[in-house]
């Protein structure tokens, strides 16, 4: 089992809809969560932070967290096409500073 | 604005031939960290920067060695690059006690 794990997609959305990325992981001691953004050839660039149970939202971004189901997700709002991109879901392990990333959801946005 | 500086954005060297990538930041942050990422591949964390104090990865080959003079700079050098280490070299930064990192731009590295 992948410590975190994320369906590669692609998810296809059109452009206005909610798009739904979702990511599991297996370390229970985990109590930090991040979303990053990476378009094709950039680097990453964090998007939400997510640190406690339920949802946390940042313009058309909200993070939820379920710990007890080891379940984070990503919600995007009124997607639209600059949405297209992959999105990491990555988790602080044991609590040191490093980071373990999942492998990326690829999310399209068609007009 | 406050940033992490990758430099140069793409490097292109020989097979066996040694190669630096440069990183600085003015967010003063004490941790660093140098990842490798390959296309379609999650980054994967080569070593990382406790204010001196050096951490290595386990799997990270010996062919990559990391220097930090002082806080705001940390270098990736490579001492004979092959051709499965082309890749993305990202930098990122982080404050003890905050787990959110920061990312440079990156540097593509291709070997011929």
């Amino acid at each position: 089992q992948k410590e975190v794990e994320q369906n590669s997609g692609p998810l296809s959305v059109p452009e206005g809809a909610i798009a739904s990325l979702n990511c599991t992981y297996s370390d229970r001691v985990s109590q930090s969560f991040f979303w990053y953004r990476q378009y094709s050839g950039k680097s990453p660039e964090l998007i939400m932070s997510i640190y406690s149970n339920g949802d946390k939202e940042d313009g058309r971004f909200t993070a939820q967290l379920n710990k007890a189901s080891q379940y984070v997700s990503l919600l995007i709002r009124d997607s639209q096409p600059s949405d297209s991109a992959t999105y990491l879901c990555a988790v602080n392990a044991r609590n040191t500073g490093k980071l373990i990333f999942g492998q990326g959801t690829t999310l399209q946005v068609k007009p | 604005d406050a940033m992490v500086i990758q430099n140069p954005r793409y490097q292109v060297t020989q097979f066996g031939k040694p190669v630096t990538l440069s990183c600085s930041q003015t967010l003063n942050h004490n941790v660093m960290y140098w990842y490798q990422q390959k296309s379609s591949q999650a980054p994967k964390l080569l070593f990382h920067y406790y204010d001196k104090d050096f951490n290595n990865e386990a799997d990270t080959p010996d062919n990559f060695q990391s220097r930090r003079p002082n806080t705001s700079f940390c270098f990736l050098d490579i001492r004979s690059p092959g051709l499965g280490d082309a890749a993305m070299y990202l930098c990122a930064t982080s404050s003890t006690g905050e787990f959110e990192q920061y990312f440079g731009p990156g540097t593509r590295l291709t070997v011929t």
